[in-house]
């Protein structure tokens, strides 16, 4: 069965640095996701992209975040200038394509990768 | 504010015994309600998903239930396995013109005894 792959598993990185976070969606998707969790809590959204636009971001997706689809396969998140609290999970998740009216979208599973651990020193 | 809750925080019971958990939301406008499954270290899985109009729906051993009028819903898991042990996670999906925003509960952490 496809999966969505995120590199790398574990990402150690100096506070201030910008790091990437690169993740593979299933190959026929073309809707992405990034989504966050802090150890011990829930799962926090950051932001859709759709066409090569974000079409929603959450408060926390501020102006540290951007988001890429630099060829046909990789999706990355990258974070300007990390801070202590940019230390979470970080999942990357994508939906099938559908054809028809664009509210169904939102009713189509997310498929998630197995995380990138960011761990900000 | 969209909140999604859920109980217990965590249950532990004996294989082969049948659990049931639950999700309460204040998600609006309300799109559909999933149950993911969670097993340490690895990303969610997806159970189910419910529309609106879907009462019920099944997965195997996994049944959800849905009750869009008080905002509730269930997973009730039957003849549970040792590989049941994960953290079950009830989502919300929000309507209206967002690209399917997914909100999280914290989940409720099962361990399966043998």
């Amino acid at each position: 069965e496809p999966e969505v792959t995120q590199t790398p598993s574990h990402q150690v990185t100096q506070m201030g640095q910008e790091v990437i976070l690169r993740c593979v969606p299933i190959s026929n998707h073309l809707y992405f996701y990034w989504y966050r969790q802090i150890l011990g809590q829930k799962v926090e959204f950051l932001v859709s992209f759709y066409n090569n636009e974000i079409s929603e971001k959450s408060e926390i997706f501020d102006d540290q975040f951007s988001v890429e689809r630099p060829d046909g396969s990789n999706f990355t998140l990258k974070i300007r200038s990390t801070k202590l609290e940019d230390s979470a999970m970080y999942f990357c998740a994508s939906s099938p394509t559908l054809t028809g009216k664009k509210y169904l979208y939102s009713n189509q599973p997310q498929h998630f990768g197995d995380g990138t651990r960011l761990s900000i020193l | 504010k969209n909140q999604v809750e859920q109980s217990p925080q965590s249950l532990i019971i004996l294989e082969g015994k049948n659990c049931t958990l639950q999700c309460n939301y204040t998600v609006s406008p309300f799109s559909n309600l999933r149950w993911y499954k969670q097993d340490t270290g690895r990303g969610p899985v997806s159970l189910t998903i419910m529309t609106f109009s879907e009462n019920t729906k099944s997965n195997g051993r996994y049944t959800a239930t849905l009750d869009a009028d008080t905002k509730q819903s269930s997973l009730h898991i039957t003849a549970s396995q040792l590989s049941d042990s994960a953290s079950y996670i009830c989502v919300v999906s929000a309507g209206g013109s967002t690209l399917g925003r997914l909100y999280f509960g914290r989940g409720t952490q099962l361990t399966v005894w043998p």
